[in-house]
Parts: C-alpha cells; sequence; structure tokens
C-alpha cells in the first residue's frame, strides 16, 4: 500500500518557474527521501532529510520536513525542460522504501 | 562503475505463462530490493534480500510470485501462471546495505505485459 500522497497530482510550469510539490504520510519515519523518475522507469534518488532535520539544500532542490505535520515539500527553483519527470516521495519503513503517488511535472521552454 | 542492471527490458507474454524476470545489482551491494509499479501509481514493494536470504517477502501478492537469489548476487523474480493483473513495471534496487538510511540505487526496470 502506498504510504503517502503527493500534491498536486501534476504540474505544469514554465522553465525559469519554481516548482514545489509536497507529500504528506501516515506514521512515523527515520528519513524520508525524494526520487525522480523519467519515462515511468528507473528512478533516481535526489535527497535524503532525516527526522530530526526540518530543511535540506542540494543544488536547485530544497526539502523541508515537518515531522509534526507528517509533511514534507521538494522545491526546484529555475525549472528547467529536463526537469521535466514525476517525482516521488519515500519514506522507510523496517528496512524498505514506501512510495507515494507521485507528483508529474512539466516544465515547457 | 556499472549500475543496476535489468533484463529483459520489455517482456510480453501471453496469460497463463511463465515468466522470470533477472536483476544485477551494482557490486557488493549486499541488499536487493524488487517493487513493482502500476501505471500512474509508485513503485510497492515486494521483496528484499539481505545476501542470500529473503529478509522481508510481505510485498508478494500471493504464492504465485517467488524470488531467488542464490549466490547473494543476481536475483531472479518468478512469476508462475501470469495474469493479466501482473502487467507493471518491476524494479529492483540495491544498497551497500540494508540500513534504512541508504540510498536505494534503481534498474532501468522490466516492463511486463500479459496479455
Amino acid at each position: 500500500s502506498q504510504q503517502g500522497e503527493e500534491d498536486p497530482q501534476a504540474l505544469s510550469i514554465q522553465e525559469g518557474e519554481n516548482a514545489t510539490m509536497n507529500c504528506s504520510y501516515k506514521t512515523s519515519i527515520n528519513n524520508l527521501q525524494w526520487y525522480r523518475q523519467n519515462s515511468g522507469r528507473g528512478l533516481v534518488h535526489l535527497i535524503l532529510i532525516r527526522s530530526n532535520e526540518r530543511e535540506k539544500h542540494s543544488g536547485r532542490l530544497r526539502v523541508t520536513l515537518d515531522t509534526s505535520k507528517k509533511s514534507s515539500s521538494l522545491l526546484i527553483t529555475a525549472s528547467r525542460a529536463a526537469d521535466t519527470a514525476s517525482y516521488f516521495c519515500a519514506t522507510d519503513r523496517f528496512q524498505k522504501l514506501v512510495f507515494g503517488t507521485g507528483t508529474r511535472l512539466l516544465v515547457s521552454p | 562503475g556499472a549500475g543496476v542492471s535489468q533484463t529483459p527490458s520489455n517482456k510480453v507474454t501471453e496469460k497463463g505463462k511463465y515468466v522470470e524476470l533477472r536483476c544485477d545489482p551494482i557490486s557488493g551491494h549486499t541488499a536487493l530490493y524488487w517493487y513493482r509499479q502500476s501505471l500512474g501509481q509508485g513503485p510497492e514493494f515486494l521483496i528484499y534480500f539481505q545476501g542470500t536470504g529473503a529478509a522481508d517477502d510481505s510485498g508478494l501478492p500471493n504464492d504465485r510470485f517467488f524470488a531467488v537469489r542464490p549466490e547473494g548476487s543476481v536475483s531472479t523474480l518468478k512469476i508462475q501462471r501470469t495474469e493479466r493483473g501482473d502487467s507493471a513495471v518491476y524494479l529492483c534496487a540495491s544498497t551497500p546495505q540494508a540500513a534504512s538510511t541508504d540510498t536505494q540505487y534503481f534498474g532501468p526496470g522490466t516492463r511486463l505485459t500479459v496479455l
């Protein structure tokens, strides 16, 4: 079963704009990860944030975590057409990942 | 170095047939995971191996699904008497060890279509 929900389900923006995706989850976690998937195939790890961290940055990515609300957000700044993909949050649960339903991001040139 | 590889990349079979999907993890990674992803959904956990043994197979949907990793490296996911509902992308991932904070490295997946 899916652990969490991402919203929006789909997001369409222009190049240069920022994209924000949100993830909510149900149970306590040790960490939360964000993955990217192109064309419905292999996933690529983007960033991991631990339960005792509130914010983390990696290049144009910024992730926040609010454990009291059981939610996380992924911000992609200055988006590019190459950022077009599906983005998934995943929480660890007994040494396996439980993925959300994903946000499909379309960045138009 | 080489990443996780999966073969075949696409598999089309008929209802009732047997299929095998193969995963080659990153060399030296002791943990190997299988996930299934249906269209429009996130990946769902099937089974994970720590070395040669299945540490958690709670995600296997029924006894038609079975996976092995006899030498602690390559793994094969086996599906008997395939059904149309088994159509999905099957993803494999590996990690250096099974610690929950480890990044999982995914293969490109096998797209299974059951006609």
